[in-house]
C-alpha cells in the first residue's frame, strides 16, 4: 500500500504566481488534511478536507488560499498571487474514517523568489 | 483552541542514554497524542500514540506516558542510538474524525556516537 504522495516535492514561484500542490491519500483514506511548516516550527494546521467537502478550513488564511478534495483525483491545495512568507513546507496527511491515526506525505517545499 | 507547549527544543544525548521529552496540552476534549518523528528533508513519521484511556504505552525503546489531570505527557527513548537523531513533534487533537492535530514546535534530539 503505497504511502501519501504529494507533487511536486520542490516548487519555485515568483511573487504574484500561482502555486497547486497536490496530495493523492493512502488508498482507503477519505479524510485529507494540509498543514504547513515554516523553517524550524513545527506544523500549523490549514484544512480538514472530506470527499467534496471542507470540514475545517479555521487554518486557512482567508485570501488567497483555497483547498479542494473532488471525488476523482488528489486533494489540491492552491495559493493565488504568492508572497515570500508563502514559502515554507506543505504537509498532507491522510487518515481512514473513524480513525485518528494521520500519516504524513514527504510534504511540498515551495520557495517564492 | 488547543495549545501545546514542547521542552526542550534540543537536546544531545550520548548514544545509549535516554531520552525524555515533555509536552504539555491546554483543552481538557483532546484524547488523543500522537509523537511523530521528522527527519530532515522528510515528512512526519508517527511513532508512537496515546489515547486518554491509557496512562502509559510502550513500544520496544519507546515509551509514552500521559497525566490527563496535569495536562502532560512525555516521550521516553531508552538506549539512544545515533539513527534516533531528528526532530521530535507531539500533537493532541480531539479523536476521530475531530480533524486537526495541534502540535508542539519540536524537539531535535542528537545522539553522540
Amino acid at each position: 500500500n503505497a504511502g501519501v504522495m504529494q507533487n511536486p516535492r520542490h516548487l519555485v514561484r515568483r511573487r504574484g504566481q500561482e502555486a497547486r500542490l497536490r496530495c493523492s491519500p493512502m488508498k482507503g483514506h477519505s479524510h485529507v488534511y494540509w498543514y504547513r511548516q515554516l523553517p524550524e516550527e513545527g506544523l500549523k494546521f490549514m484544512v480538514y478536507l472530506q470527499k467534496e467537502n471542507i470540514i475545517d478550513e479555521s487554518g486557512m488564511p482567508k485570501e488567497r488560499f483555497s483547498a479542494e478534495f473532488p471525488k476523482e483525483g488528489p486533494s489540491i491545495l492552491r495559493i493565488q498571487q504568492v508572497v515570500r512568507g508563502d514559502s515554507a513546507a506543505y504537509f498532507c496527511a491522510s487518515s481512514p474514517p473513524h480513525q485518528e491515526t494521520q500519516y504524513f506525505g514527504p510534504g511540498t517545499r515551495l520557495l517564492v523568489l | 483552541g488547543e495549545n501545546v507547549e514542547q521542552h526542550p527544543s534540543t537536546l544531545s544525548v550520548q548514544e545509549g542514554d535516554s531520552a525524555v521529552i515533555k509536552c504539555t496540552y491546554s483543552d481538557s476534549a483532546s484524547n488523543y497524542f500522537p509523537w511523530y518523528k521528522q527527519e530532515l528533508g522528510k515528512g512526519p513519521q508517527l511513532i508512537i500514540d496515546i489515547r486518554s484511556n491509557v496512562g502509559e504505552k510502550k513500544d520496544q525503546r519507546i515509551a509514552v506516558t500521559l497525566n490527563k489531570t496535569a495536562k502532560h505527557f512525555s516521550l521516553h527513548i531508552t538506549e539512544t542510538q545515533p539513527e534516533d537523531s531528528a526532530v521530535y513533534f507531539c500533537a493532541a487533537s480531539m479523536g476521530t474524525n475531530a480533524g486537526k492535530s495541534t502540535f508542539g514546535d519540536g524537539t531535535t534530539l542528537t545522539v553522540k556516537p
